[in-house]
């Protein structure tokens, strides 16, 4: 079956504007999770979504950063205002249940970069 | 604080050989450890999972290991191939409430012809 799509996989921006990006999750999975990934360091995590719980935004940067996930599938992440400091591999990633040893499937990110 | 650490220098090795990479974690106490695969430009790919009451866990090449009271993870893929070059991360779940794991930086390794 078709894994997590991530679009678009290339975003250049000019700093100041707004982006969105999009994932797909695998159909069924309940939990998506955000992360960010710059050169040469770790995943970053970002937001989490679990069903229709209220999502945890423990990990956004500052309120420049926000995600929905609409009908508990595909999500959109939004970035106002990008600052270069923004540019980074966003991953998105589901899992069946988002139990504890439930695998993360990932997406392949969309590299932003704001110029 | 707390502090998932993995080797940053990458692991050069040659073919057949047995590669091992290392996760060791300090302020944590997981529940499960998972341990991924990422190629330049992918996102990670699941490879295992081991869980705190788990000494080892194998599948095909690959062998984890879990030490609690070391609190290390130990990583082996036997008989390495040129395909097996990549990134390898480590990620944590914690017992208690957190359903969000907080990944390594990841160990690159380099299995030469």
């Amino acid at each position: 079956g078709a894994g997590v799509s991530q679009s678009p996989s290339n975003k250049v921006t000019e700093k100041g504007k707004d982006v969105e990006l999009r994932c797909d999750p695998i159909s069924g999975h309940t939990a998506l999770y955000w992360y960010r990934q710059s050169l040469g360091q770790g995943l970053e995590f970002l937001i989490y979504f679990q069903g229709n719980s209220a999502p945890d935004k423990s990990g956004l940067p500052s309120d420049r950063f926000s995600a929905e996930r609409t009908g508990g599938s595909v999500s959109t992440l939004t970035i106002q205002r990008t600052q270069q400091e923004d540019s980074a591999v966003y991953l998105c990633a589901s899992s069946l249940s988002g139990e504890r040893n439930s695998p993360l499937h990932f997406g392949n990110g969309t590299r932003l970069t704001v110029t | 604080s707390q502090k998932i650490e993995q080797n940053s220098e990458a692991l050069n090795i040659q073919e057949g050989k047995t590669a091992t990479l290392t996760c060791n974690y300090t302020n944590y106490s997981p529940a499960y450890l998972q341990w991924y695969r990422q190629d330049p430009g992918r996102g990670p790919v699941f490879l295992l999972l081991i869980r705190e009451n788990e000494k080892e866990k194998r599948k095909e090449r690959l062998k984890v290991t879990f030490d609690t009271t070391l609190k290390q993870s130990l990583f082996h893929i036997t008989a390495s191939q040129p395909a097996d070059s990549a990134t390898y991360l480590c990620a944590l779940f914690t017992s208690g409430g957190s359903y969000i794991p907080t990944f390594g930086r990841g160990t690159s390794l380099i299995v030469h012809p």
